[in-house]
């Protein structure tokens, strides 16, 4: 059980254009999702934490109009990257909460996005 | 604010030796405490966690970790590494009750030899 999903696993996309990853928790309902960016050799970065139904709270330093995220539903969360520069480019990886007394959060496998 | 150290970028171990990654926290009360390991490529994985009660904690994969208020610490431990072991090991750290925030330490690269 709590098997979260990304998709795609892999992008590579031209500068100047947007790209949306999605996230999506499998077979539990996720009460919060987070977005994290890791670049090579470093640790993950949280980028914005969002509950389901409501804006996005997004971490200092992160661009909310450069990295939308929706979290329309309780099992699917997506980030998108517009107007996609060289510099975008990573890992980008989620992780969903049930909210259950676990606390715990179940990662996705990743998304490694290119920019050209 | 909550920080998490982890200093040892890179450790070797012969297969079928013990293993001890080191890690320590900085926050102003006892916190929630991970173990996760990503394999290249791959998202993260909880190897254990440690809320409150018991200070040794038992994880998957024969990993367990030991948490030390007066030292700050919460080092992993294997007693036997196997090659498939060879991954990416991060601590980290969340607020008590409201985990949400959960910091990272900079990694561990675990590199096994034969």
């Amino acid at each position: 059980g709590a098997v979260v999903s990304q998709h795609p696993s892999r992008v590579i996309c031209k500068s100047g254009t947007s790209v949306k990853i999605e996230c999506r928790s499998l077979d539990f309902q996720a009460t919060t999702m987070f977005w994290y960016r890791q670049f090579p050799k470093q640790s993950l970065m949280l980028m914005a934490t969002s509950n389901e139904g409501s804006k996005a709270t997004y971490e200092q330093g992160v661009e909310k109009d450069k990295f939308l995220i929706n979290h329309a539903s309780l099992t699917l969360s997506t980030l998108t990257v517009t107007s996609a520069h060289p510099e975008d480019s990573s890992f980008y990886i989620c992780s969903a909460n049930s909210g259950t007394e676990s606390y715990e959060q179940y990662f996705g496998p990743g998304t490694r996005l290119t920019v050209t | 604010a909550q920080s998490v150290t982890q200093p040892d970028i890179h450790i070797t171990v012969s297969e079928g030796a013990s293993l001890e990654l080191r890690c320590n926290y900085s926050y102003g009360a006892t916190p929630y405490l991970f173990w996760y390991v990503q394999s290249p490529g791959q998202g993260l994985q909880l190897l254990l966690k440690y809320f409150s009660g018991d200070t040794l904690v038992q994880g998957i994969k024969g990993f367990e970790a030991e948490f030390k208020r007066s030292q700050s610490s919460f080092n992993l431990r294997k007693p036997s590494v196997h090659w498939s072991d060879a991954a990416e090991y991060f601590c980290a750290v969340a607020p008590a009750g409201g985990y949400q925030k959960v910091t990272f330490g900079t990694g561990t690269k675990l590199q096994v030899i034969p």
